[in-house]
């Protein structure tokens, strides 16, 4: 399978831990993009690597969220002190080029307790 | 205000029947026009990109785009059970923008 592999599927955690997400790219995609989706709402923007490089952040991502891209292939979404707001499905998506289609993993579903 | 809005559904109909769904935006600096179908727990799948106005169509898919309107719809012609999914429209702007606004899903049944 050469699409968007994302890493846990599933995380339970309890509030105040932290947690860490990764997101492995189609191979060759240099750009990759990290989205939230809450239920019955659809994927927000958080953040976007071209290459090893984080050229944009929402607003959404607050000082307890971290991104990064090394080397420029996966990528790892870290949330420090989590909060039962941040429950949620955190996609990861990847495109070739900035005009390229956004092709979408299948999402690590975070619940905190 | 959202800046794309969509109805949630659900929208339930019978085997072989077409279905409409449809975006409404604010923002007139949309230029790329996007349909995903998301299944439940899945991640979203992309059916349909269109850049601009005008129809575009794939096998049992049309797409259409009014920018006059700011108006987009999908439409599904002869729909199967395995259509049943949550359809997600999304659109970014400009030659640089790399952010995706999507509208909030459209839950979607069809019955055998």
């Amino acid at each position: 399978d050469t699409g968007v592999s994302q890493d846990p599927r599933h995380k339970i955690t309890k509030r105040g831990q932290n947690v860490t997400f990764r997101c492995d790219p189609i191979s060759e995609h240099n750009r990759l993009y990290w989205y939230r989706q809450t239920l019955g709402q659809g994927p927000e923007f958080l953040t976007y690597f071209q290459n090893e490089a984080q050229l944009e952040k929402s607003r959404l991502l607050s000082d307890r969220f971290s991104a990064e891209r090394p080397k420029g292939s996966f990528s790892t979404l870290e949330i420090q002190r989590t909060e039962q707001g941040d429950s949620a499905m955190y996609l990861c998506a990847s495109s070739l080029g900035i005009q390229d289609t956004q092709y979408f993993g299948p999402g690590t579903r975070l619940t905190v307790l | 205000q959202k800046e794309v809005e969509q109805d949630p559904g659900p929208l339930s109909v019978p085997e072989g029947a077409i279905v409409s769904l449809n975006c409404t935006y604010s923002n007139s600096a949309f230029q790329y026009f996007m349909w995903y179908r998301q299944y439940s727990r899945k991640g979203p799948e992309l059916l349909m990109y269109t850049y601009s106005s005008g129809n575009k169509e794939d096998g049992r898919f049309t797409a259409q785009v009014d920018k006059s309107s700011k108006y987009i719809s999908l439409f599904i012609r002869d729909s199967q059970p395995s259509d049943s999914a949550t359809y997600l429209c999304a659109m970014s702007a400009g030659l640089y923008s790399i952010k995706l606004v999507f509208g909030a899903g459209t839950i979607l049944r069809v019955k055998s």
